[in-house]
């Protein structure tokens, strides 16, 4: 099955400092990507939607100049959370999806971001 | 109301017994649906897609019921390992999916 990969897995940084998550579809081309947080025991959360060349949609209440996104080609997408802090600790999780209808979504193992 | 809704349970059930799951959601546009099973502090992985016929895999059988639109998940000879969040999914016709918060299920020795 098509597998995406998540960089780093883990990131503990200080408060103020900014990270950046890479998302890659390995071994298909991924025209739409996603990236989700997960709060500890509750849902995934859409925070944007990721489309190769173009500028990604955020979902209402998610602030595009702290989680900046790129996604550069169709293999990679990028979230960086800008000047991080410790309420942005969470697990960050990328999908892709190769844009045919209906078709499913292929996550990423997620990213588990501690800001100090 | 929110698009997609699951008891949170959980769903405490001795091992060996059946269980099953509903979800309901609001958008009848929704297109496409799956049940998804998430590990603890793991990334949720696909269990299986729902269809309108009803699909089954070994112990699990998935429903769909567009006219009461909900979607339903049955676990049958229920093993230790099932003991996870089943998070339910709608996904509209932008591909933009929509989770429920999950059932946790917990399965008992």
């Amino acid at each position: 099955g098509a597998v995406v990969s998540q960089h780093p897995s883990r990131v503990i940084c200080k408060s103020g400092t900014s990270v950046k998550i890479e998302c890659r579809s390995l071994d298909f081309q991924a025209t739409t990507m996603f990236w989700y947080r997960q709060f500890p025991k509750k849902s995934l959360m859409l925070m944007a939607t990721s489309n190769e060349g173009s500028k990604a949609t955020y979902e209402q209440g998610v602030e595009k100049d702290k989680f900046l996104i790129n996604h550069a080609s169709l293999t990679l997408s990028t979230l960086t959370v800008t000047s991080a802090h410790p309420e942005d600790s969470s697990f960050y999780i990328c999908s892709a999806t190769t844009g045919i209808l209906y078709n499913e979504q292929f996550f990423g193992p997620g990213t588990r971001l501690t800001v100090l | 109301r929110k698009e997609v809704e699951q008891d949170p349970g959980p769903f405490n059930v001795p091992e060996g017994a059946t269980v099953a799951f509903n979800c309901t959601y609001s958008n009848s546009a929704s297109q496409s649906f799956f049940w998804y099973r998430q590990d603890c502090r793991k990334e949720p992985k696909l269990l299986m897609s729902v269809y309108s016929s009803g699909n089954e895999d070994g112990r699990f059988t998935a429903q769909l019921n567009r006219a009461s639109q909900y979607i339903s998940l049955l676990i049958r000879d229920s093993k230790l390992s099932d003991s996870a969040t089943y998070l339910c999914v709608a996904m509209n016709r932008d591909d933009k999916i929509i989770f429920g918060k999950g059932t946790r299920l917990h399965i008992l020795p």
